[in-house]
């Protein structure tokens, strides 16, 4: 079992569904991350949570709302996305925010926007 | 701006040894990173340099140079399961981590 699990791993939603991506890590981390990763683009930083509280959103389209109720979970939910919203969504946690430990990254859940 | 650039695609002969090269531009440097990404998997960890010179760790190795905005990272003795996409991502001054987009390394026999 890894570390960071992020469920589903595959969505296909139309442009009015509301649905939500899952992460937990099991590894004791204080930080987690949502990334976006698209096909030869770097990733892209969306959201950034130290002890359950945000820190971080960087011009992130409101239609993408993040929760995070517990060290342990992270949520992203989606409502009213675009076609260009599709793509692998990363979640990530680190030991603390601002250090230079690695992240360690969940395997992704792949986002069709039809 | 900050960017981080990487060839995009490279292709290697197993067994043999490859070069990704990663130049960057930040606003400060806390560090670089390497991380390996399978085709569908979560990215992995590989290297970290925050001072010059080479770090090796097994068949891979990872070069900095700061003065140089430059880093690269050493395969050797390739395998095919080698194949992945190589990302480097420098940590600037805000302890931010700026990414490049990846360089798809394809191994052949």
């Amino acid at each position: 079992e890894t570390g960071v699990t992020q469920t589903p791993r595959h969505l296909v939603m139309g442009m009015t569904n509301k649905k939500s991506l899952k992460c937990e890590q099991h590894l004791g981390h204080n930080a987690m991350y949502w990334y976006k990763q698209s096909a030869k683009k770097p990733l892209e930083l969306m959201f950034v949570y130290s002890l359950e509280e945000r820190v971080e959103n960087n011009s992130v389209p409101s239609r993408f709302s993040p929760e995070c109720p517990n060290s342990s979970h992270l949520f992203l939910h989606l409502h009213t996305l675009q076609p260009e919203d599709s793509a692998l969504y990363l979640c990530a946690s680190s030991q603390d925010l601002g250090g230079t430990g690695e992240l360690f990254f969940g395997e992704g859940s792949r986002l069709t926007v039809l | 701006g900050q960017n981080i650039d990487q060839p995009t695609e490279m292709t290697a002969t197993e067994g043999a040894i490859v070069q990704i090269n990663c130049t960057y531009q930040t606003s400060g440097f806390n560090g670089l990173f390497w991380y390996q990404q399978h085709a569908g998997e979560a990215p992995t960890f590989l290297s970290y340099n925050v001072l010059d010179g080479l770090e090796e760790k097994g068949r891979f190795s990872s070069f900095l140079s700061r003065s140089k905005g430059y880093s690269y990272l050493l395969l050797k003795e390739l395998q095919m399961k080698d194949s992945a996409s190589y990302l480097c991502a420098v940590m600037d001054s805000n302890y931010q981590l700026i990414w490049g987009a990846g360089t798809k390394l394809i191994i052949k026999p």
